[in-house]
């Protein structure tokens, strides 16, 4: 079983539609979250952490339930630019140099 | 502040060949890694240093050396390229390794070994 656990997608949705993505992970001692955007061809960029209570920015809401765990990722009011592949990312122990593991990504394109 | 930047940003190779891809960073972080990413596999870790001069494998080390002679430098090195080498391959860097601590990406590089 892989560690971190992504449904690949893709996601075809259309402008102004909500779309969540779900990722579990297997190590039960993680500690922390992170959800990443990467761009076709490009970098890997942090769009937001994930805390325990959930969080928002904007149109993203990020939650975290720990008991199944899993982390989820809600996006509100699809734009076409929120077109990319999303990355569940997992802290397994602090303290650790390697220990973020990524998700293999879902990929989700936004249709005008 | 140009943050983690890699060069070349694209190589193609004869199999037997030998490159070396340098990474710089310009945030003081100590911890810096070196990722490959291939086509549904997702990000693999090849080698990561937890500070000057220390070196540590990761998950796909074969084939690979690294050296961290500076703080802000790693360069990773291929000594006889095999067309199975051929990827992206992304350096990154981090802070330190607490909670919030997340990593920073360059921009990659795309090496095709033919």
């Amino acid at each position: 079983r892989k560690e971190v656990e992504q449904d690949p997608g893709p996601f075809n949705v259309p402008e102004g539609a909500t779309v969540a993505f779900n990722c579990t992970y297997s190590n039960s001692a993680s500690q922390s979250f992170f959800w990443y955007r990467q761009d076709c061809r490009k970098e890997p960029k942090l769009l937001m952490s994930v805390y325990s209570s959930g969080n928002e920015d904007g149109r993203f809401t990020a939650q975290l339930n720990r008991a199944s765990q899993y982390i989820s990722l809600l996006i509100r009011d699809s734009k076409l630019s929120d077109s990319a592949t999303y990355l569940c990312v997992v802290n397994p122990l602090a303290g650790s140099a390697r220990q973020l593991t990524f998700g293999s990504g879902t990929q989700l394109t936004v249709l005008p | 502040n140009a943050g983690v930047t890699q060069t070349p940003k694209f190589r193609v190779l004869k199999t037997g060949q030998s490159m070396t891809l340098l990474c710089a960073q310009d945030m003081n972080h100590e911890y810096m890694y070196w990722y490959r990413q291939d086509p549904g596999m997702g990000l693999r870790l090849i080698h990561y240093s937890v500070g000057e001069g220390t070196t540590a494998k990761g998950e796909v080390p074969d084939g690979y050396n690294v050296s961290r002679l500076k703080k802000q430098n790693f360069l990773l090195g291929l000594e006889s390229a095999a067309p199975s080498q051929t990827s992206v391959y992304f350096c990154a860097s981090r802070f330190g390794t607490g909670y919030t601590d997340t990593q920073y990406f360059g921009p990659g590089t795309r090496l095709t070994v033919l």
